[in-house]
Order: structure tokens, then sequence, then C-alpha cells
């Protein structure tokens, strides 16, 4: 079974300054791992993904993600926040041959001016 | 042209009625999804299909039946409707790649 873990419900920030958003993981094989954002009354947006290759991996809106595979984490980055950022986001996971792609229970991010 | 739409957006009805959400893609994948988004805005998977055929149905009440009629087309029907079921369903397909393109999503509300 695959699983995903985001600890923070909320996490809060000041713009300007670094956001974290966590995320462990649990899957069978080589993981294929999502990040998405979901603005209020909208459907989820990708930001980002990783399937093999170099651990960081880039995204949309200056976001990136570091994969860790001991420690079974996709942390979500950004290393400036903006105020338009505040959304809630989704990590999700899957096995390599999986339809199913599993989602965390999202952690709502707020930067405040 | 937007690339996974679903209808309606709003759909208000009364206990023990049946309804239906259509969904419609247009990026010429052959996976598409439903989820469902509770009040606490967990997303849980419903149904998925390839190429018309249906690969994941997961614990979901048979009151609730999927259908496709072609690959760019996933409906979701739903029978004898329940307080509970009042939620926002998501409509998805799936690039090769693995990316999930989102529809905007459907808030259904049961009274």
């Amino acid at each position: 079974a695959q699983s995903v873990a985001q600890p923070e419900d909320q996490v809060n920030v000041a713009e300007g300054n670094p956001l974290t958003v966590k995320c462990t993981y649990s899957v069978s094989g080589n993981p294929y791992l999502f990040w998405y954002v979901q603005y209020p009354n909208r459907g989820l947006q990708f930001l980002l993904k990783y399937i093999t290759g170099d651990n960081l991996v880039k995204g949309s809106y200056g976001f990136e993600a570091e994969f860790n595979k001991s420690q079974t984490s996709f942390h979500l980055k950004k290393p400036s926040a903006l105020v338009s950022d505040s959304a809630l986001y989704f990590c999700a996971v899957r096995g390599p041959n999986d339809y199913k792609l599993s989602f965390g229970a999202g952690t709502t991010v707020t930067v405040r001016a | 042209d937007t690339a996974v739409s679903q209808t309606p957006k709003y759909l208000v009805t009364q206990m023990g009625n049946d309804k239906s959400i259509k969904c419609e893609q247009n990026l010429g994948h052959d996976t598409m999804y439903w989820y469902k988004q509770d009040s606490k805005k967990f997303l849980k998977i419903m149904f998925s299909y390839n190429n018309k055929e249906l690969i994941i149905n997961e614990t979901v009440p048979n009151r609730f039946s999927p259908k496709s009629p072609d690959k760019a087309h996933l409906n979701l029907h739903i029978n004898s409707l329940e307080l509970g079921d009042s939620a926002v369903y998501f409509c998805a397909s799936r690039s090769k790649m693995g990316k999930l393109f989102f529809g905007s999503g459907t808030q259904l509300s049961v009274l």
C-alpha cells in the first residue's frame, strides 16, 4: 500500500522568508513523487515531479523539492515566499507501475505581507 | 481552451435524488480519474478508467457508477444521494509522464 504524510496542517511564513512544506511517503518500488497546489475554489495544479535523476527538482513558480531516499521524504521549498503563494499544497506518490496516485492530507500555507 | 472541463460547477439537490456529473478532456490522454474532496480538503480516489476500461475502483458505495463512453469522457452517476455525499468532486486526466490535469471541480450539496 502506498501513502503520504504531510505532518503540518498549516505553515505560516512572512513574505520574503524561505518556505518549506514537509512530505514523507511510503510505496513499493521506486517512488514517483509529485507536488500539487490548490487555490480556493479551484482544481489542483501541478507544481513539480520526481521520477528519476537529480534529487533536486525544480518546478513552477520558483518552487523546488528535494528527494531523499533514506528519509523517504520529498519536501517542497521556495527560497523567498510571496503572498500569492498562500494556498493548499498536496504531496502525492505512486509506484512505478501504478495508475493510482495517493495524496497527502494537504498543508495550508499562509504567507503574510 | 479548458483542458479538463466538468459540468455542472455547482449541484444542489435533495436526498434520495439521482444526479450525474460530466467530465471531458481535450488533451488526448488515455487515463481519467474521479476524486472526492471532503470538507477537510482530503482527496480520495474513487475511480479510474484507461481507454474506456475501469482500472481503479476504490471502496465506494455502489450508488456511484462511472461511465466512460470514450476515452475523452468520464461521467459519474450517483443514485439515491445521501447527506454524506456532499463534497467537491474532481475529474482528472493523466499524461503519459504521469502528470494529472484536474478540472475545476463540482461542488455537490445534498440537502
